[in-house]
């Protein structure tokens, strides 16, 4: 099956600063590479995908990236804000049996300093 | 608009007890998934279902059922609940090749 790993687990940068969290997969037949938000005591929450036939994606502060052939992929968040603070997981997936099922890596936790 | 709805948000349950976990979505998405959630080992994924009476096993399906009778309902049961299973429980939902939309979660403690 997929295997994820996640890099840092546990980020603090200085408000304003940006951070970058790193994944890799191991099924080169994953297609799909969605990063969840889970801020304290909430359900996590889609913040930004990118699908295999894309090496970049942007989302105003966000950014997402994506290497095939070194199957990794990573998250940019540029102008880090307090609000920013929470577990990111990135995930990775790859159809079968009529459906995606995400394999997610362990976490990371972003604490962003005032 | 809450779309994806966990029956309970903390519920405690003695060892040996058989324990249901309701999820229910109205988006009327073909793929249901239960996960849990432990410190340091992320989400991991018990069951899925891709269909109306259909369902998968994920990593960790060992001491866990499911129940799929409906579109919008996926239910989690504990047959013999462990306090190895206290955790929290998140379901989630997605259409047919989609992202997922988490419910709240429940957080489950078996004493």
């Amino acid at each position: 099956g997929e295997n994820v790993e996640q890099h840092p687990s546990t980020l603090s940068v200085q408000e304003g600063d940006s951070a970058v969290i790193k994944c890799t997969y191991s099924d080169s037949a994953s297609n799909y590479f969605p990063w969840y938000k889970q801020e304290l005591g909430k359900r996590p929450q889609l913040i930004i995908d990118i699908r295999s036939n894309v090496g970049e994606k942007k989302d105003q502060r966000i950014a997402v990236t994506l290497n095939k052939t070194a199957k990794h992929f990573s998250l940019h968040i540029t102008e880090t804000q307090p609000e920013d603070s929470a577990v990111y997981f990135c995930a990775a997936s790859f159809p079968g049996a009529g459906s995606y099922q995400l394999t997610f890596g362990k976490g990371t936790k972003l604490s962003v300093i005032p | 608009d809450v779309k994806v709805t966990q029956s309970s948000r903390y519920l405690v349950k003695r060892t040996g007890e058989k324990v249901f976990l309701e999820c229910v979505q109205d988006m009327d998405h073909e793929n249901m998934f239960w996960y849990r959630q432990d410190p340091g080992l992320g989400l991991r994924l018990i069951y899925f279902s891709y269909d109306v009476k259909m369902k998968e096993k994920g990593d960790i399906p060992e001491g866990y059922s499911v129940s799929r009778e409906k579109k919008e309902r996926f239910s989690l049961i504990l047959e013999s609940a462990s306090t190895n299973q206290t955790s929290m429980y998140l379901c989630a939902s997605s259409p047919r090749q989609g992202g997922y939309t988490f419910g709240s979660g429940t957080r489950l403690t078996v004493v």
